[in-house]
């Protein structure tokens, strides 16, 4: 089975732009959830979603978003873009939302703000 | 606020020495713990986890740890580390409030094996 893939790979952007970011979970697997990775603050959990409908929220601000599709991909997006948000962008995969689940990780985006 | 909490942040051993890593977490309700490695230019992968049953659970690559509740603690073992050990260990959390919310990670633990 393929895993988890990002796309891209790689961004720059500068201050106070806006970026997508683009998730495709495992095949089957229905629940998508986004983190990020910064080195001062280290991973943390964005947002979840399953079956096209946030179930899970972090405590970040409403500048990032995301959303599913029919097909389980995911998109995440970051508006008025701060240096702060400077990161590697990690998805993951799972087959539901449910304690019992593990969650897949995909190679993540890594996104600079200059 | 839920946390978990990883005691050493950088770890240097050399081969064959045994390996032990702590993590801690602070919530005394239903969890769900694992323990993820990210080895040099890849992502994140799985190298155990715990949901119930045997509190000693063993996963890939020789790695076990043990889940003792009364702690809140899942420590990371190893009896021989080999060079391609050397990876960030990170310990995850999954808090049941009333669904399941997102993991919760450690700051990770840089290990450095020297051969």
């Amino acid at each position: 089975k393929a895993g988890v893939t990002q796309t891209p790979r790689y961004l720059i952007k500068t201050r106070g732009q806006q970026v997508t970011l683009s998730c495709s979970p495992i095949s089957g697997h229905r629940s998508v959830s986004w983190y990020q990775q910064t080195p001062g603050q280290g991973l943390q959990f964005l947002f979840e979603y399953f079956s096209e409908t946030q179930r899970n929220k972090g405590n970040f601000p409403g500048r990032f978003s995301g959303r599913q599709f029919s097909n389980s991909r995911s998109e995440m997006n970051v508006s008025t873009l701060e240096l702060g948000d400077s990161a590697l962008y990690l998805c993951a995969s799972s087959l539901a939302v449910s304690l019992l689940e593990t969650q897949y990780f995909g190679p993540g985006t890594r996104l600079l703000v200059l | 606020a839920q946390s978990v909490s990883q005691h050493n942040h950088h770890v240097i051993l050399s081969e064959a020495a045994s390996l032990e890593l702590g993590c801690n977490y602070s919530y005394g309700g239903t969890v769900n713990l694992f323990w993820y490695v990210q080895y040099p230019g890849q992502h994140l992968q799985l190298l155990l986890k715990y949901f119930s049953g045997d509190p000693l659970v063993k996963g890939i690559k020789g790695f076990e740890a043990e889940f003792i509740k009364s702690k809140f603690s899942f420590n990371l073992r190893k009896p021989s580390v080999q060079w391609s050990d050397t990876a960030e260990y990170f310990c995850a959390v999954r808090y049941s409030g009333g669904g399941a919310d997102g993991l919760t990670f450690g700051k990770g633990t840089h290990l450095i094996i020297q051969p």
